[in-house]
């Protein structure tokens, strides 16, 4: 069961905007940064942020990271067609030893 | 570019070890943390472990008892292996590589494409 809380679905029409909550605890978010993936079925997941609020390389400007507490988001704009995927958030979690922990998963959907 | 390939068996009977390994090319191995996450069907990103290239492990504590992986560099590969295994152990296997050579917080940046592994007799 994941400590991290997502919310199951999100939808947004063409050239509009949906955010991703990711809802943590002190362990992981409250104390470490958050990272973002997409997973599209049947293909390899891509990390489409790191460090709260850094796109890695290729990643387009319509997405966006934020990070306040224990709680993360993730903002698409311009929605577009090609962003319907399974979005998760993810963090490094300080107890236990320390380990790597992924949210729930959110569906986005392109109406 | 660095391009990870997982492979293995794609069948394993319950109570026995599922092993698979992934292969690293167009880059070094020996720099990185290298992992291991899978996705049951119907479920999302469950995170297995990792090594670093010097050898340190790091895994899920749920999984942990059952869990090891370890690192040849001479053939650039790394490998999962997990015992006793269960129906519940269905999935798809990633391996990945991490984004930063020194830290892992900043999550995995390069993944290979996945391989099905099925727990049935």
């Amino acid at each position: 069961q994941s400590v991290l809380t997502q919310p199951p679905s999100a939808s947004g029409t063409p050239g509009h905007s949906v955010t991703i909550s990711c809802s943590g605890s002190s362990s992981n978010i409250g104390s470490n940064t958050v990272n973002w993936y997409q997973h599209l079925p049947g293909t390899a997941p891509k990390l489409l942020m790191y460090s709260n609020n850094q796109r890695p390389s290729g990643v387009p400007d319509r997405f966006s990271g934020s990070k306040s507490g224990t709680s993360a988001s993730l903002a698409i704009s311009g929605l577009q067609s090609e962003d319907e995927a399974d979005y998760y958030c993810a963090a490094w979690d300080d107890s236990l030893n320390g380990h790597y922990v992924f949210g729930t998963g959110t569906k986005v959907t392109v109406l | 570019q660095v391009q990870l390939q997982e492979s293995g068996p794609g069948l394993v009977k319950p109570s026995e070890t599922l092993s698979l390994t992934c292969t690293v090319s167009g880059g070094s191995i020996n720099s990185f943390f290298w992992s291991w996450i899978r996705q049951p069907p119907g479920k999302g990103l469950e995170w297995i472990g990792y090594i670093y290239y010097s050898g340190s492990t790091n895994y899920n504590p749920s999984l942990k008892s059952r869990v090891t992986i370890s690192i040849d560099t001479s053939k650039s590969q790394f490998s999962l292996k997990l015992n006793s295994v269960t129906t519940a152990d269905t999935a798809v296997y990633y391996c990945a590589r991490s984004m930063a050579a020194r830290l892992y917080s900043y999550g995995m940046g390069v993944w290979g494409q996945g391989t099905t592994v099925t727990v049935s007799s």
